[in-house]
């Protein structure tokens, strides 16, 4: 069955930087584009970018673009995702989603089980 | 940027009754060279990532109950319960694909 599965929760102080962690498993790692999004507590969901997982290339929300990097080890099956310059309106559970398609937009049909991050001084 | 607005922000349905959300987008996410409508409804129960119910605005995913489904083109859309059970209770999210990823602000359904 088709699972991705985050790494545990992060504490940072402002201005450090946090990477999470997405292992996916129960398909072909390299034909799902894996994208992230956010939630803050008590907000709406906020999409920050994707990569395809095959050929590696990224796109991301201009919000976050400089901030954060989306890599991934295809040998590992799994995506990670940098933010730099952590400030307290950072702290946010922060998910990883599967699209069934190689690049793009698209509805997402797998989530991970989210990260919370929690931005402290 | 697309901007997608739901309706209500909560509500409160007793348990056996329909409940109505609606989005609306700020512009039409209606791709006229397939004609299908880039827009998904999701449920967020607390704790839980989002869980997809319906795509292409009216495709129910596979093993979501048929008490949900979804109806609309272009910039107005609906998602309906069409009996309200107590497992429903959370807060369903409208996502816009036919550009970068937009999610609406929620609604919450509680029972009454």
């Amino acid at each position: 069955q088709v699972q991705l599965v985050q790494s545990g929760a992060e504490v940072r102080k402002p201005g450090a930087s946090v990477k999470v962690s997405c292992k996916a498993s129960g398909y072909s790692f390299t034909n799902c584009a894996v994208h992230w999004v956010r939630q803050a507590p008590g907000q709406r969901l906020e999409w920050m970018g994707w990569i395809n997982t095959g050929k590696g290339y990224t796109k991301y929300s201009q919000k976050f673009q400089g901030r954060v990097t989306i890599t991934r080890d295809t040998a590992a099956s799994t995506v990670y995702m940098e933010v730099s310059s952590l400030t307290s309106e950072d702290t946010a559970t922060y998910y990883c989603a599967r699209v069934k398609a190689v690049t793009g937009s698209l509805y997402f049909d797998y989530w991970g089980q989210g990260t919370l991050v929690t931005v402290s001084s | 940027d697309i901007v997608l607005t739901q309706s209500p922000d909560s509500m409160a349905v007793s348990l056996g009754e329909r409940a109505t959300i609606n989005c609306k987008s700020s512009q039409s996410v209606l791709y006229g060279s397939n004609n299908k409508n880039y827009l998904a409804w999701y449920q967020q129960k607390p704790g839980q990532p989002p869980k997809l119910l319906i795509y292409w605005a009216s495709t129910r995913e596979s093993g979501v109950p048929d008490r949900f489904s979804g109806s609309g083109s272009g910039t107005d859309f609906t998602l309906t319960i069409s009996s309200l059970q107590a497992e429903d209770v959370a807060v369903y999210y409208c996502q816009q694909y036919y550009s970068d990823p937009v999610f609406g602000p929620g609604t919450k359904v509680d029972i009454k």
